[in-house]
């Protein structure tokens, strides 16, 4: 079983501010890297997927970077929004295999 | 239309019995997963399928089982229910293995 860490455990931010997490993984073996939006009481929703270093993606104010070098992934909210507070999950692909960080709670204060 | 549907949503069974949990997706996806929620809201991978693979997380016991009748549908079959089996369980589909996972609603399984 392979590690994947995510930092903060939680965050509090007022509303606007920009905020960002991290996602730390095994570096050898790369294959994807999964970032998901998950409500309470609600299933996970995916945001992101990125295979390659370097790649950047962006939805809206929210944002990914992938180092698959140094084993690392940065996601950031500009703005944040109180309808962002949720658990952000990344997830590490090798092959069919995937695992789940235990995610970084943010709550955006109104 | 829901892509990643569960039954039943809610499951209260005693210990000892042997239940399933369907999951099946219209999405036409090739790969199908099952993952399990701890109690700390931690997903764990318990198996991951398509037509020509069932690979299983080796911490999962013998006492879960996928059963896959066709592309779509991939149910998990518990045998001899223990208390530690209490969880909230997710299907989940994608196209290929590197590819976005698309989540069922969850199953709440309770064990008394």
């Amino acid at each position: 079983i392979l590690n994947v860490e995510q930092s903060p455990q939680s965050l509090h931010v007022q509303e606007g501010d920009s905020t960002n997490f991290t996602c730390s993984f095994p570096s050898s073996n790369f294959y994807a890297l999964h970032w998901y939006r998950w409500e309470t009481a609600k299933s996970p929703e995916a945001l992101f997927v990125m295979t390659l270093n370097g790649d950047e993606k962006k939805k809206g104010r929210i944002s990914a970077t992938l180092n698959t070098k140094e084993g690392y992934s940065y996601l950031y909210i500009k703005g944040s929004q109180p309808e962002d507070s949720a658990t952000y999950l990344c997830a590490f692909g090798i092959r069919a295999q995937f695992y789940f960080g235990t995610g970084t709670s943010l709550t955006v204060i109104p | 239309d829901t892509a990643v549907s569960q039954t039943p949503k809610y499951l209260v069974t005693q210990m000892g019995n042997d239940k399933s949990i369907k999951c099946e997706q219209n999405l036409g996806h090739d790969t199908m997963y099952w993952y399990k929620q701890d109690s700390k809201k931690f997903l764990k991978i318990m198996f991951s399928y398509n037509n020509k693979e069932l690979i299983i997380n080796e911490t999962v016991p013998n006492r879960f089982s996928p059963k896959s009748p066709d592309k779509a549908h991939l149910n998990l079959h518990i045998n001899s229910l223990e208390l530690g089996d209490s969880a909230v369980y997710f299907c989940a589909s994608s196209q290929y293995t590197e590819e976005t996972q698309y989540f069922g609603p969850g199953t709440r399984l309770l064990v008394l």
